[in-house]
Parts: structure tokens; sequence; C-alpha cells
């Protein structure tokens, strides 16, 4: 049980386009996902923590109007990076829990590079 | 503020124990969990420990916790190739709040 499941696993697309990962709880509700980013060879950074049916919690120099988190049912939670430049391309983690004392799950992250 | 610390590299033969270990700074911290990640992949629950717990063993997997020295270790027995991976230690309050990961520590298995 308790699995987390991110689309695309991968995406390449020019500089200026936006980019819509979603991350799915598939057996459970979560009213809680948590975002997170990883460059090469570091550990992972959290973005945001992203809120079923109210707005994202965004941690100290994220920009909420280039990663725009949506929350709009228990089981989805998407992360749209907008205008992406190359800077942007990097590892992005979402991860959910089931219950608040059990642990975290994690998604298969996605892989973004931008050209 | 709230730290994870772990060393970055470990290198083990085939057959061997292999012990990660890690350290964290924040007292109310309830769960401590391990993670592997393989390249180009996201993170795997490999175990986690509750903080009233001192010992937890799942198959070839061995978590030892010290709560006074706020010391964590991950003991894999009869270490494979197919462990070869990062390992991180992370430590939260409970499973709806943040995590806090350690660096990670890449563990090299040689045949």
């Amino acid at each position: 049980g308790a699995v987390v499941s991110q689309h695309p696993s991968r995406v390449i697309c020019k500089s200026g386009t936006s980019v819509k990962i979603e991350c799915r709880s598939l057996d459970f509700q979560a009213t809680t996902m948590f975002w997170y980013r990883q460059f090469p060879k570091k550990s992972l950074m959290l973005m945001a923590t992203s809120n079923e049916g109210s707005k994202a919690t965004y941690e100290q120099g994220v920009e909420k109007d280039k990663f725009l988190i949506n929350h709009a049912s228990l089981t989805l939670s998407t992360l749209t990076v907008t205008s992406a430049h190359p800077e942007d391309s990097s590892f992005y983690i979402c991860s959910a829990s089931p219950e608040d004392n059990q642990p975290q799950h994690f998604g298969d992250g996605t892989r973004l590079s931008i050209l | 503020g709230e730290d994870v610390e772990q060393s970055l590299f470990l290198s083990v033969r085939e057959g061997d124990s292999s012990v990660i270990n890690c350290t964290y700074t924040d007292s109310s911290s309830t769960y401590l969990y391990w993670y592997k990640q393989e390249p180009g992949a996201g993170l795997q629950l490999l175990t986690y420990i509750f903080s009233n717990m001192d010992m937890k063993q799942d198959q070839r997997l061995t978590v030892l916790l010290n709560k006074k020295d706020k010391h964590l270790s991950l003991r894999i027995a009869d270490t494979q190739t197919g462990d070869s991976a990062i390992y991180f230690c992370a430590e939260s309050y409970s499973g709806y709040s943040t995590l806090t990961f350690g660096k990670g520590t890449m563990l090299l298995v040689s045949p």
C-alpha cells in the first residue's frame, strides 16, 4: 500500500515553456503533499507543502509565481513550472503520507531538462 | 535549526556488512527514516523507527537508535551489489510534517 505516482518521469522542453508535473496518491487520500527539488549529487530541498483545498505553503526563497501548486483533490497535486528556463532544470519529487502516524512515501520523481 | 548529518561515502565488499551512520539535532523528532535512492530514481522507503524504540530489524536491515546521543544507524547484512545507492537519513515530527534530510551517503558495493 501507500503508493505515490508521479507523471511524467522525464520532460525535455524549450526555454519559456510551462511544464506541469502531477503527483497522485494511488491507494490513499492525501490532504497534504510535499514537493521537493533535488540538484545533482545533493540532498532534497523542500519547495512547498501542498494542501488540499487551500493555498500551498512555500519555503523561503521559492518563487510562488514560478512554481504554481494546485491540490484540487485528495489524490492529486500538480506543480507547474511557468516560463521555465535552464536554471529550472532539476529532479522534482513529491511525497505524501496516508496517515499522520505513518511515514511519507515518495513518487519516482520527474527529471526536467530545459534547453 | 534542525540538522541531519551523515557521512558522504562508504565502500564495502559484497557479502560484508555495511553500517551507515546519522546524527540529528531535533529532540522532538518522532520518526526517523532511511530512504534509498538509486540513480535517476525517486526515494524508496527502506525502514523507519519511532523515537521511543531502540532497535528495529527487517530482514537484512537493522536500525539502531541512541536517542540520548541523537544517533541513528542502518546496518545492511550480507551487502549485495544491488545495494549500491545513496542512502538518506531523515527525521520528522509526524507523517504529515515536513522531512529534514541528511545529504545522503553513497554506498558502493564491489564484487
